[in-house]
């Protein structure tokens, strides 16, 4: 059974980095056939998809338009985690911060399973 | 940037039928999943690929997809299942999500 373990900050300054580490286990952040995404849920804005990263004989990124020029995200095979960054923060980026895993083939993709989520508040 | 629609509530008393409908451009076209979400609880997803439960869903989860409307309906509905449902569909390489609706049983 695949779980996701969350960790980070609470609370960031304004214009600083949003920094947050997802710990996989019962899967492979390499695995082929999958991809590790991160995803935000606020009042204001829903639920937002922000990215994902994934290894197909090297590591892709897709990362959401809305926050292309601010994001990245990225794996360490060695502690089987992957990780968000998030540069440039505003209030607008209060949010609950999910990771997830993204399995299906082709066009069917699907999120299974979420993180705990962390509640990260930007504020001085 | 591709929208989806949901009703924001839906009410069913329990042991009938609840349905929840998502509207998108085309979005027969593509695949919708489901997440059910409880108070203070992540997502959990129901329904994928427009009509497959992941083990661990209960039966009386189903889903549909066609035209521009994916629809959840839940049958016999029990006082467990309310919560947030939100549908999900991918465009052009990004995931959209509906904006939810609050299933009652009352």
């Amino acid at each position: 059974q695949v779980q996701l373990q969350q960790s980070g900050p609470g609370l960031v300054k304004p214009s600083q980095t949003l920094s947050l580490t997802c710990a996989i286990s019962g899967d492979s952040v390499s695995s082929n056939g999958v991809a590790w995404d991160w995803i935000r849920q606020s009042p204001s804005r829903g639920l937002e998809w922000l990215g994902k990263t994934f290894y197909r004989s090297k590591w892709y990124n897709d990362y959401a338009p809305s926050v292309r020029s601010r994001i990245n995200i990225n794996a360490d095979t060695s502690k089987n985690q992957f990780f968000l960054q998030l540069n440039s923060v505003t209030p607008e980026d209060t949010a609950v911060y999910y990771c997830s895993r993204v399995q299906g083939s082709g066009w069917s993709n699907w999120f299974d399973p979420w993180g705990q989520g962390i509640l990260v508040t930007v504020s001085s | 940037s591709y929208e989806l629609t949901q009703p924001p509530s839906v009410s069913v008393s329990p042991g009938q039928t609840a349905s929840i409908t998502c509207s998108g451009d085309k979005l027969g076209d593509k695949f919708a999943c489901w997440y059910q979400q409880k108070p203070g609880q992540s997502p959990v997803l129901v329904i994928y690929q427009n009509n497959k439960r992941p083990s661990g869903i209960p039966e009386r989860f189903s889903g549909s997809n066609s035209g521009n409307t994916a629809t959840l309906t839940i049958a016999g509905t029990q006082a467990m299942d309310e919560a947030d449902y939100y549908c999900q569909a991918w465009d052009s390489r990004t995931a959209f999500f509906g904006g939810g609706t609050k299933l009652t049983v009352l």
